[in-house]
Formats: structure tokens, sequence, C-alpha cells
């Protein structure tokens, strides 16, 4: 059975760095065609995809964040991770990983069930 | 950024009722590899997004067959045919053919 799951710090000030970190089970992001993306949704608003990590360590970003994105995993211990540079309030919303299994084909098969974060002085 | 535009944004529907919701991109979503990146989700209210189709028309695993996605290029559907209670919530497109990814602004599928 496969599970994710989302942590993070809850609140963080302006201009602070953003750690969220996924924990999964069922699956190992070292098999063929395994990825895990990250994508967010402020409160009452749509879906912004933000990175994604594939099981080859290849790596995809949204250019809309400017560089501010990193992402990385931990195969060992089944994690992923995305840091978010020098946060503003614009970056409150609910963060989503999902994981692929069959490559791009299938895309975000299972989510976990987010992590809310606010970003408030 | 490819821009996909979802209609109508808000869908009220009788439960049995056969409903379509409209995706429209920007650009084609046929890759140079053959595939045309293009997904379904819905997300239930106060629930995680859910993966319905992918790859336009292939059904997610679990997924009932009332579900159908079609279309081609630009112009894509997705089709509930009979509403059920638990099917209502916010219905998503998202491509994958260029990047970055973008997801439609969702359709607000809700009861009549």
């Amino acid at each position: 059975q496969v599970t994710l799951k989302e942590s993070g710090p809850g609140i963080l000030q302006p201009s602070q760095t953003l750690s969220l970190t996924c924990t999964f089970s069922g699956f190992s992001l070292s098999t063929y065609g395994m990825g895990v993306g990250w994508i967010r949704q402020p409160s009452g608003k749509g879906l912004e995809w933000l990175a994604n990590i594939w099981w080859d360590d290849d790596k995809y970003y949204n250019p809309s964040l400017k560089n501010r994105l990193t992402i990385s995993k931990d195969t060992s211990n089944n994690q992923a991770f995305l840091k978010i540079t020098n946060v503003d309030t614009a970056d409150t919303a609910t963060y989503y990983c999902a994981l692929t299994i069959a490559a791009i084909s299938t895309l975000f098969d299972y989510w976990g069930q987010g992590v809310m974060v606010t970003v408030s002085s | 950024d490819v821009v996909l535009t979802q209609t109508p944004s808000i869908l009220s529907a009788t439960i049995g009722q056969s409903v379509s919701i409209s995706c429209r991109s920007s650009q084609s979503l046929l890759d140079s590899d053959g595939n045309t990146y293009l997904y379904w989700f819905l997300q239930r209210p106060g629930q995680s997004p859910q993966r319905l189709i992918y790859l336009v028309s292939n059904l997610g695993s679990g997924v009932p067959n009332r579900f159908s996605g079609s279309g081609s290029g630009t112009d894509f559907t997705l089709k509930i045919s009979g509403v059920e209670a638990e099917d209502l919530g916010v219905y998503y497109c998202m491509q994958a053919t260029h990047a970055p990814w973008t997801f439609g602004g969702g359709t607000k599928l809700e009861l009549k």
C-alpha cells in the first residue's frame, strides 16, 4: 500500500527558507519510472506545480519561482524534500507531494494529505 | 507558459445526469514523441486531489468507468456519464507536454 505524508514548519516568517519533507512507504524512489512531485494550493484557489524529481535524480522546476526551489531525495530513508528560499506571504498554501509510478505517462498516481504552510510576520 | 482554460467554471447537475467539462489549451499538447500529456484530477471537498485520467483518455486504477476523457491537440473533454454524489468537487485538467507543467483553473461540480 502506497502512502505519502508531508511535513513542514507550519508557520514561518518572510525571507526565511521553507523546508518540506515527503515521507513515503510502499514504493522505492530508486525504481525505474518513479518520481515525486510537489504541488501547492493557496486556500480557496487552484493548483500550482512546483517541482519534480525522478528515480534517476533528474529534476524539473517551475521557473515562475525564479530559482528559489531545490528538490532532493533520500532513497534509503524513503523521503523527498523541497526547499523554497526567501518566502513571502504569497507562499502561504497547502503543499502536496505526489507520486508517479510510470514516468510521465501516468503522473501523480498518489497524493499525500497536504501540509499547510503560513508565511507571516 | 501553456494556459489551460476550463469551462464552465461551475457546473450544476442532478444525480444521474451526464455532464462534460472542457479544457482548452493555448498550445497543442501533442508531444514530439507522439503522446499527449493531458490529465484530469478531482479534488473532493476537504481532500487531496486524485488523478482520474492520464494521457487524455486512459482511466486510472479504480476510477469508475462513468468517467471518460477525449480530445486532441488543444481541445479536451472530461465526461461523466451519470453523476453520482461522490463525484462532487473541483475538476482540474493538467498538461505536462510543455514546461512548466500547468493546471487549468478548475471546474466546480455541484448539485442542482
